[in-house]
């Protein structure tokens, strides 16, 4: 089916270990996103790329790196991990300008001790 | 910034119960947008509204965006379990960027 894929659906770490969460479309979009969604703060951008080959900071940006490796994919990297980086992580994409909204993957869920 | 608020937080109904969910927004809105969550999952795209007194429905669920286009509402008539999960707003953060925030949901059970 059509859509967003993440991997992995679920990630232990432990503090100071590095990881990269992998995101793929294959619905042709030119813009995708990182987002962050815990308790009782909503869902805050942390990077996004507009279009293969840009990528601009968010929101919550610190202590993330992120690659569009092409227009289907988009890594997010945690370069050093802090328990503060527990979250649950979603990837989206969009066209430039949609009336449809983005389209979200079913999110990585991590946990760092 | 632009803040999106969200009313009621948690909401729960009998089947078969209407209810309303409300977004109202710091600034005037270029784009709001509508999505439900199921629990554990991703979010799935409901409706957009970029027009002041537009209003547009998808099966039971009716969103509105008033004239001033600051709030939101969202409507479910006769509700069903299906029904259920997490509710969100999203809005352009900024105009002509790609800064797009978030509500900080609503979450709506529906009793049988």
């Amino acid at each position: 089916n059509a859509g967003v894929t993440q991997t992995p659906k679920f990630q232990v770490l432990k503090t100071g270990q590095s990881m990269t969460l992998q995101c793929a479309q294959d619905m042709n979009h030119n813009s995708m996103y990182w987002y962050r969604q815990d308790p009782g703060m909503g869902l805050r951008l942390i990077y996004y790329s507009a279009s293969e080959g840009t990528t601009d900071k968010g929101e919550v940006p610190n202590g993330y790196n992120v690659s569009r490796l092409n227009k289907r994919e988009f890594s997010l990297r945690l370069e050093s991990a802090a328990p503060s980086q527990t979250s649950v992580y979603f990837c989206a994409s969009s066209y430039i300008r949609s009336n449809y909204g983005y389209t979200f993957g079913s999110g990585t869920r991590l946990t760092v001790v | 910034s632009q803040e999106l608020e969200q009313s009621p937080q948690s909401l729960i109904v009998q089947e078969g119960k209407n209810l309303t969910i409300n977004c109202t927004s710091s600034k005037t809105l270029y784009g709001l947008y509508w999505y439900k969550q199921k629990y554990g999952e991703g979010l799935i795209f409901l409706m957009m509204l970029q027009k002041g007194g537009e209003e547009k429905s998808h099966e039971k669920i009716t969103a509105k965006l008033d004239e001033k286009k600051q709030q939101s509402s969202l409507h479910i008539t006769a509700s069903q379990p299906s029904h259920a999960g997490i509710y969100l707003c999203g809005a352009d953060g900024e105009k002509g960027t790609y800064k797009y925030i978030f509500g900080t949901g609503t979450r709506l059970k529906v009793l049988a």
